[in-house]
């Protein structure tokens, strides 16, 4: 079982949909996600991070965590061609610690 | 606020070759992480650092890899005879005392 899994995709969405992605993490010792946004040939950007049970909203992007369920998940309002990118999961134990990234998600909005 | 700095950004080496790829933490930074991708693959930790003190190594393969962070001056990751499945982009990330990490623009190793 991986660590961290993401569907790979690609996901595709219309502009102006909600895009959903989705992300399951095995060690219940975890404390700290995040998503990161990666565009092809570039460097992970960091876009939410949470830490406690339930939503955290930021602009367009809605972050919701759920530790019982071991799943965290990223909603991306009105989503725009610009969203065209690979989504990374990741992880840590806490402060001061390594992340642990899934595989990514791809993400397509279409015009 | 400067951000993450890297170089070089693009680094070809013949087999065999050293490969030195260093990272400048963020101002007030002083937690360096060292990440690779592979191509189609995930990033995956490498070695944790801090001034002059490496934290957590434990996902630099055994041989060839090292790093340090020293007082002066920035991370380093030093490749020794490189290989061929050496190639990847390596991604330095720094962060203060909390978790978050962010990531320098990446050094692409191309070996020939």
């Amino acid at each position: 079982q991986k660590e961290v899994e993401q569907n790979s995709g690609p996901l595709s969405v219309p502009e102006g949909a909600i895009a959903s992605l989705n992300c399951t993490y095995s060690d219940r010792g975890s404390q700290s996600f995040f998503w990161y946004r990666q565009y092809s040939g570039k460097s992970p950007e960091l876009i939410m991070s949470i830490y406690s049970n339930g939503d955290k909203e930021d602009g367009r992007f809605t972050a919701q965590l759920n530790k019982a369920s071991q799943y965290v998940s990223l909603l991306i309002r009105d989503s725009q061609p610009s969203d065209s990118a690979t989504y990374l999961c990741a992880v840590s134990t806490g402060t001061a610690s390594k992340l642990t990234f899934g595989t990514g998600t791809r993400l397509q909005v279409t015009l | 606020n400067a951000g993450v700095m890297q170089n070089p950004r693009h680094l070809v080496r013949r087999r065999g070759q050293e490969a030195r790829l260093r990272c400048s933490p963020m101002k007030g930074h002083s937690h360096v992480y060292w990440y690779r991708q592979l191509p189609e693959e995930g990033l995956k930790f490498m070695v944790y650092l801090q001034k002059e003190n490496i934290i957590d190594e434990s996902g630099m393969p055994k041989e060839r890899f090292s790093a340090e962070f020293p007082k002066e001056g920035p991370s380093i990751l030093r490749i020794q005879q490189v290989v061929r499945g050496d190639s990847a982009a390596y991604f330095c990330a720094s962060s203060e005392s909390t978790d978050t990490q962010y990531f320098g623009p990446g050094t692409r190793l191309t070996v020939l």
